[in-house]
């Protein structure tokens, strides 16, 4: 099956500055999307993004799909943005698959 | 606003009871996921309705079983549920399909804890 890597695996942000968080996907897919989940469990999507970039608030994302890699900018980091970031993308098959997850901390 | 509801948030079991989990969508999607997560990993898919149709994950355990009475709503059914099974179990509906501009959209997910 598809392959989906995220890199940084860990990271600690002082408030304030600002990070990129990776992710590969071995195979052309339908959709990618980002997702942010806190420290309660939920997950929330951020940007549904096959191609391009968007932009919401302080996030922004870019997904190259002939190069197979999406990247998910934090500016500004504040606390709220701590949790676990997870890039999932759809293949053909209808099943999202996802990668391992980015643990962000962000200390005041 | 549409969204994906997961009842209950926390749920606690004893080891072999049965117990379900519910989730009801108002975004009319074709398609529900269920997704078991255990700690400090990626979700992992147990099963999906498209419409009426089931499919069930090679891997997924007899003890994990779903039903689907209606667009709206998605039941998890754990046969008899074991320590193993204590998870976050996470609802999904997407509208399926090769053109979907909007994604998979989650609910808030049940955590269960097993006694």
């Amino acid at each position: 099956g598809i392959q989906v890597e995220q890199s940084p695996p860990d990271l600690i942000l002082q408030e304030g500055a600002n990070s990129t968080l990776r992710c590969n996907f071995s195979d052309s897919v339908n959709n990618l999307q980002w997702f942010h989940q806190n420290p309660w469990g939920q997950l929330i999507n951020l940007f549904y993004i096959p191609s391009g970039t968007k932009q919401n608030g302080r996030l922004s994302a870019t997904t190259v799909a002939t190069e197979r890699y999406s990247l998910l900018y934090i500016s500004s980091s504040q606390t709220t943005d701590s949790g676990v970031y997870f890039c999932a993308v759809l293949p053909g098959n209808n099943r999202l698959a996802f990668g391992k997850g980015n643990q962000v901390v962000v200390i005041p | 606003d549409a969204m994906v509801i997961q009842n209950p948030r926390y749920q606690v079991t004893q080891f072999g009871k049965p117990v379900t989990l519910s989730c009801s969508q108002t975004l009319n999607h074709n398609v529900m996921y269920w997704y078991q997560q255990k700690s400090s990993q990626a979700p992992k898919l147990l099963f999906h309705y498209y419409d009426k149709d089931f499919n069930n994950e090679a891997d997924t355990p007899d003890n994990f079983q779903s039903r689907r009475p209606n667009t709206s709503f998605c039941f998890l059914d754990i046969r008899s549920p074991g320590l193993g099974d204590a998870a976050m179990y996470l609802c999904a509906t997407s509208r399926g399909g090769l053109v979907d501009n909007y994604g998979y959209t989650f609910g808030s997910g049940t955590r269960l804890t097993v006694v």
